[in-house]
């Protein structure tokens, strides 16, 4: 069965440190793999997404993922975290019209 | 364009009544996709719609739940009756039918039962 793994549950970061948020699936078939982000008490929004070609994959807000074949991976970073980058961030692959959700991982950074 | 609409956005009722909640998806998005988020289970998918017609409801918790899709347009999640434990945040989402396509996520109803 697909399944989605986030093995990071909560992250404390300053302001300026780097991030990285891991995320690991498991699907037989072709991933499109996304990452979504949940701002305190606001809906799902799309970050980046992965279907095809450079594995390495440019989002908004200065956020970026690697996709690694390899070792079905699906890692999110960003260089520089601020503020305003507290949230929830939930990791997903698709199987077919569905997404299978990760459990989320909840940001905290500090000023 | 509107984006995902839902309606309404907090209900408060007492354990027994019947709550129904509504979802308009984007226009053209032949995909819905009804989903609650609870701090104890995350984001967990209820149901989805291909083209109006239910295709996955396995995450329906109880009989107590029902959806439909009457038109393209519009969706319905009904609990009846509600449990206190039904308290959540329940999400709309649509997209176009593929895998490739992202889902995009209506405001959400904040649920809670008395």
């Amino acid at each position: 069965a697909q399944s989605v793994s986030q093995h990071n549950h909560h992250v404390i970061l300053s302001e300026a440190a780097s991030l990285e948020l891991g995320c690991n699936y498991s699907y037989g078939g072709t991933v499109n793999l996304f990452w979504y982000v949940q701002y305190p008490g606001q809906h799902l929004q799309l970050l980046l997404k992965y279907f095809s070609g450079d594995p390495l994959v440019k989002g908004i807000k200065g956020f970026e993922a690697e996709f690694i074949k390899s070792k079905f991976s699906f890692n999110l970073r960003k260089p520089s975290v601020q503020w305003s980058d507290t949230a929830e961030y939930f990791c997903a692959v698709n199987a077919g019209d569905k997404l299978i959700f990760g459990t989320g991982t909840r940001l905290q950074v500090f000023p | 364009d509107a984006g995902v609409i839902q309606s309404p956005r907090h209900e408060v009722t007492e354990m027994g009544q019947e709550v129904t909640l509504r979802c308009k998806p984007i226009s053209g998005h032949n995909s819905l996709f009804w989903y609650r988020q609870t701090m104890m289970r995350g984001l967990e998918l209820l149901i989805y719609f291909n083209n109006n017609v239910p295709i996955d409801d396995s995450g329906m918790p109880e009989d107590r739940f029902s959806a439909k899709m009457p038109n393209a347009s519009f969706s319905t999640l009904k609990i009846q009756p509600s449990e206190p434990r039904d308290s959540a945040v329940y999400f709309c989402a649509s997209s176009w039918t593929s895998g490739r396509n992202e889902q995009y996520f209506g405001p959400g109803t904040r649920l809670t039962v008395t």
